[in-house]
Parts: structure tokens; sequence; C-alpha cells
């Protein structure tokens, strides 16, 4: 069974930094892409970014509005994705997400929640 | 980006009834590899989104043959034949063909 389990959210003030985690299991991590999504209370998700697999290199890709601030990574030993955010702002605040891609967006965490305030 | 526009952003309706989801797109969805990335997603209350739908029309695995895609290039639907309430919540369209890969605002369907 596929399982995503998102942790490392809470309350950060603005301009401060978090990393997310996303623990897979079920599944053969490697072989898979992995996108983080998220969504603030009450409105549309927002893909955010995803790394490839290992046939392709591990390489990642960013939507606009966060790039350069936020930074995917995976560990391959311990089946764990993470998503490094950095000068966090309240508009960040919102519901986080992992999902496993091959066939994406078919499997998503239960999100961990991230609120930027002082 | 590529614009998803959704309509209605809800509907009221009576267990049984059926109805229709329309999302359009800015531009064609069909990708290089002529497949077209358009999926539709349900967000019950408290959950986390859902796909039910993957490739305009290819129902995922457990999903009812209550609910069926359509559509091509721009112009998609998703119809709900003989609602039940565990169809409730938001549905979403989201397209996976143009990076950065978007979503439509939803569409909340609610009991009348």
């Amino acid at each position: 069974e596929v399982k995503l389990l998102e942790s490392g959210g809470g309350l950060v003030q603005p301009g401060g930094s978090m990393r997310l985690s996303c623990a897979a299991s079920g599944f053969t991590f490697t072989d898979f892409y992995m996108y983080w999504i998220r969504q603030p209370a009450g409105k549309a998700p927002e893909w955010l970014g995803f790394i490839r697999n290992k046939a392709n290199g591990y390489t990642t890709e960013y939507n606009p509005s966060v790039k350069g601030r936020f930074t995917i990574s995976r560990d391959n030993t311990q089946n764990m994705l993470y998503l490094q955010m950095n000068t966090l702002r309240a508009e960040d605040t919102a519901t986080y997400y992992c999902a496993r891609g091959g066939g994406p967006f078919a499997y998503w965490g239960q999100g961990t929640l991230v609120t930027v305030s002082s | 980006d590529v614009v998803m526009t959704q309509t209605p952003p809800s509907l009221s309706v009576a267990i049984g009834q059926s109805v229709s989801i329309s999302c359009k797109s800015s531009q064609s969805l069909v990708a290089s590899d002529k497949n077209t990335y358009l999926n539709w997603l349900l967000q019950s209350p408290g959950r986390s989104p859902k796909r039910l739908i993957y490739q305009v029309s290819k129902l995922d695995s457990g999903v009812p043959d209550r609910f069926s895609g359509s559509g091509s290039e721009k112009d998609f639907t998703l119809k709900i034949s003989r609602v039940e309430a565990e169809d409730l919540g938001v549905y979403y369209c989201l397209q996976g063909t143009h990076l950065p890969y978007t979503f439509g605002a939803g569409t909340k369907l609610e009991l009348k």
C-alpha cells in the first residue's frame, strides 16, 4: 500500500525558514517523480514543483511563484522527500502535501499545516 | 501559465441527480507525446484531494462508473450520473501538460 506522510509544519515567523518532510512507503521510491503541492485554507491547490526519478537524474522543476525560495530534495536511502522553504511570507501559509508521480497525483499525503505569522 | 477556468463555482444537487462540471484551459493540453494530461480530483471535507480521472477520461481504480470525463484540446467536462452523498465536496481540474502545472478554482458540490 502506498503511503505518504508529511511532517515538519507549524508556526514560523515571516522571513524564517522551515523544512518539510514526506516519508514514503509501499513502492520503489527511486522509480517515481515526487511532487509538492500546497493549499491555502478555502482555496485551490497550487503545484510547487517536483523532483524526477532515478532514470531522469533526480532533477527538479519549480513553480516560478516559489523558485529561488523553495528547494525540493530527496534521500533515496531513507525514502524521504523534503521541501526546504526560505524567506517565508504570510502568503505561504497553507497546508502542504506531497504526492507521488507515475500516474501523477494519484497518491497524496494527509498534509502538514504551515503558518507564517509573527 | 495555463489558466484553468472551471464552471460553475458551485452546484446544489439532489441525490440521484446528474451534474456536469466544465473546465476550459487557456492553451491546448495536448502534449508532445500526443497524450492530454487533464485530471479531475475530488476533495471531500477535511480530506486530501483524491484523483478520480486522468488523461481526460480514464477512471482511477475504485472510482464508480457514475463518473465520466470527456473533452479535448482546451475544453473538458466531468459528468456525475446519479449523485450520491459520498460525491459531495470540491472538484478540481488539474492540467499536467505544461509547466507549471495548474489547477482550476474548484466546483463545490452541495446537497440541495
